[in-house]
């Protein structure tokens, strides 16, 4: 069974730093490119971030684009974000979502989020 | 980016009744090589997360119920419920995939009227 557990969020001032964790289970993870997708509060969805199964591809929403990093350890089947110089209009649950195929970046599986607030 | 626009924003429907809601993009999605539209539709509940339905514009993920379908091509494109169930109150959004650059529609909210 496919599992996304997402941890790290929390409540951070403006300015501040994060960094989310997504451990994988139940698939080759290495084969598979991953994605972290927000839905601020009241808002839709807006994807973040996507790198590849191998990790040596990444892409980033202009909106976060030189704030944060997506990166991933496959050894330990994670998958993290970095989140730095955050801004109140980042405050959004954040979910890790899993690509249907290789090379696709249509999400099967998603983790239940995590909630990041950015406020002073 | 791909814009991508849902239209309406929010719709009421009667249990049984049909509902359908659109999603245009302002390029194609359409992979002219393979011949797919790469659009997708997700289904999202309160307090949950998204949920794929439907990929490649038309192809039903596996234990999605059939009253589910998508079809359109290129530019314009349309989830149907045929029969609406209670349990499909939800916010349902369209997204692309054609560029890496990764864009949603800003979400239809559906109800039961």
């Amino acid at each position: 069974e496919v599992q996304l557990l997402e941890s790290g969020g929390g409540l951070v001032q403006p300015g501040g730093s994060l960094r989310l964790s997504c451990a994988a289970s139940g698939f080759t993870f290495s084969i598979y490119g991953m994605s972290w997708v927000r839905r601020a509060p009241g808002k839709g969805l807006e994807w973040v971030s996507t790198i590849s199964g191998s990790g040596d591809t990444t892409y980033y929403a202009a909106s976060v684009k030189g704030r944060f990093t997506i990166s991933r350890d496959n050894s330990k089947n994670t998958l993290y974000l970095q989140m730095n110089s955050l801004r109140v209009e980042d405050t959004a649950v954040y979910y890790c979502a899993k690509s249907r195929t290789s090379s696709t970046s249509c999400h099967d599986y998603w983790g239940q989020g995590t909630l990041v607030s950015v406020s002073s | 980016d791909i814009v991508m626009t849902q239209s309406p924003d929010s719709l009421a429907v009667s249990l049984g009744e049909r509902a359908t809601i659109n999603c245009k993009s302002n390029q194609s999605v359409l992979y002219s090589s393979n011949n797919k539209n790469y659009l997708t539709w997700y289904q999202q509940k309160p307090g949950q997360p998204p949920n794929l339905l439907i990929y490649w514009a038309s192809t039903r993920e596996s234990g999605v119920p059939d009253r589910f379908s998508g079809s359109g091509s290129g530019t314009d494109f349309t989830l149907t419920i045929s029969s609406l169930q209670a349990e499909d109150v939800a916010v349902y959004y369209c997204q692309q995939y054609y560029s890496p650059q990764i864009t949603f529609g800003q979400g239809t909210r559906l109800e039961i009227k």
